[in-house]
């Protein structure tokens, strides 16, 4: 099975850029999050959908962030005007439908992209 | 609101030692999920367990052990003779079994170092 992928895998900007991340979720999953990770920290829930419907928001998803999943496959991350507090570790999961026995629930993420804001 | 704790924040031991990585939580719900996530320098979480809140059985698989007890509201992974490749930042989380809430909630995470 392939796994969750994450493109890019780092990205560096400057203070102001707008900056776009990808995650593909394993084949099949239709549930798919992302996390913020900085560092020495627990990973932080952003947004989670379920196909192509944003069903929950964290009240960390400022603004400026935008999360969408247009086909239900793949999804986009995008940050407008990055920070230097933007900078962290972006870390996408994604978890089986319902009813499948015996994994239902279980997020699987991916290697992440790393995020820093100069 | 939804809470955990990882109380240690380094753990080192010396290879072949047994070592237990702690977690606490605090939920208000009577169902919920608890997980186990290892984080190597690679960065990428990998699952490792997984048990439901009306599922108290105490679970092994290969070296490696859990303990969850409700009663203490505790969720303990335990790593028998443990290895070098056990190096890693190990994560405890909790979610609801609402179907309309998912997060995860993390704790801080337990850094080990396995010195050979």
């Amino acid at each position: 099975d392939t796994g969750v992928s994450q493109d890019p895998r780092h990205k560096i900007t400057k203070r102001g850029q707008n900056v776009t991340f990808r995650c593909d979720p394993i084949s099949e999953h239709n549930r798919l999050y992302w996390y913020r990770q900085t560092l020495g920290q627990g990973p932080e829930f952003l947004t989670y959908f379920q196909n192509e419907a944003q069903l929950e928001k964290s009240r960390l998803l400022s603004d400026r962030f935008s999360a969408e999943r247009p086909k239900g496959s793949f999804s986009t991350l995008e940050i407008q005007r990055t920070e230097q507090g933007d900078s962290a570790m972006y870390l996408c999961a994604s978890s089986p439908p319902v009813g499948l026995a015996g994994v239902q629930e279980t997020q699987y993420f991916g290697p992440g992209t790393r995020l820093l804001v100069l | 609101a939804q809470k955990v704790t990882q109380a240690q924040t380094e753990i080192s031991v010396v290879e072949k030692e047994d070592v237990t990585l702690d977690c606490v939580y605090e939920t208000r719900d009577t169902t919920y999920y608890l997980f186990w996530y290892k984080q190597p320098p690679s960065g990428e979480l990998v699952f490792l367990i997984r048990r439901n809140s009306f599922d108290e059985q105490n679970e092994i698989s290969g070296r490696y052990s859990w303990n969850f007890q409700k009663s203490t509201s505790s969720f303990n992974f335990t790593i028998t003779a443990s290895q070098v490749v056990d190096s890693a930042v190990y994560f405890c989380a909790l979610s609801f079994m609402d179907t309309g809430r998912r997060a995860l909630t993390f704790g801080s995470g337990t850094r080990l170092q396995v010195q050979p």
